[in-house]
């Protein structure tokens, strides 16, 4: 069975410091990882994802994760943070491998991250 | 702006009563997924449909049913609602369905019951 965790509720950052929402996962195989977004009253945006190949990918938004195997982890970062950056960010695994069927996402429970000015 | 479309965006009701999500997957898109998100369980799925069937079926409750229709839009039925229902539901949809996938969301219809 897969998993994800965000081992923090809320981070906070200023403006123009670098910003690390956190990601921890478990899969029995190799993982798919997603990050999206989600702004007050709207649905859930995709920044990314990883599937296979550089550990590293960029997304939207000037956003980009490190997939990191030996970690089992895939933190999302961006060098200089925004107000507007302020939202809620799930990241998100799906295991390939899962027989089940159920073939879905699992999200973690959201890390609430605030730019302060 | 995703391309996905949820009516209505919000729904207040009563326990016991029984009312119908909207979904318009992206053009193209023939695979719907339909999750849950409230505040004790976090987001979870629900179901996917695919080009009219079911695929998988994740933490659905038997109160809730789902149909993928042939212009492949999708309803979620929800019946003998309950506080506890009380969530926002997202629809998403992909291509095919496929795990590399990725799933877009609709902006989500917000459910009070009462």
């Amino acid at each position: 069975a897969q998993s994800v965790a965000q081992p923090e509720d809320q981070v906070n950052v200023a403006e123009g410091n670098p910003l690390t929402v956190k990601c921890t996962y478990s899969v029995s195989g190799n993982p798919y990882l997603f990050w999206y977004v989600q702004y007050p009253n709207r649905g859930l945006q995709f920044l990314l994802k990883y599937i296979t190949g550089d550990n590293l990918v960029k997304g939207s938004y000037g956003f980009e994760a490190e997939f990191n195997k030996s970690q089992t982890s895939f933190h999302l970062k961006k060098p200089s943070a925004l107000v507007s950056d302020s939202a809620l960010y799930f990241c998100a695994v799906r295991d390939p491998g899962d027989q089940t069927g159920a073939n879905n996402l699992f999200f973690g429970t959201g890390t609430r991250l605030t730019v302060i000015p | 702006d995703s391309g996905v479309t949820q009516t209505p965006k919000h729904l207040i009701t009563a326990t016991g009563q029984r009312v119908t999500l909207r979904c318009s997957p992206r053009s193209g898109d023939l695979s719907v997924y339909w999750y849950q998100q409230s505040l004790d369980q976090g987001l979870q799925f629900l179901i996917q449909y695919y080009n009219g069937e079911e695929r998988a079926k994740g933490n659905i409750l038997e109160r809730f049913s789902a149909q993928q229709f042939p212009d492949l839009h999708s309803e979620l039925n929800l019946s003998s609602l309950e506080l506890g229902d009380s969530a926002l539901y997202f629809c998403a949809s992909s291509v095919t369905g496929g795990v590399q996938e990725t799933q877009y969301f609709g902006p989500g219809t917000r459910l009070l019951v009462l």
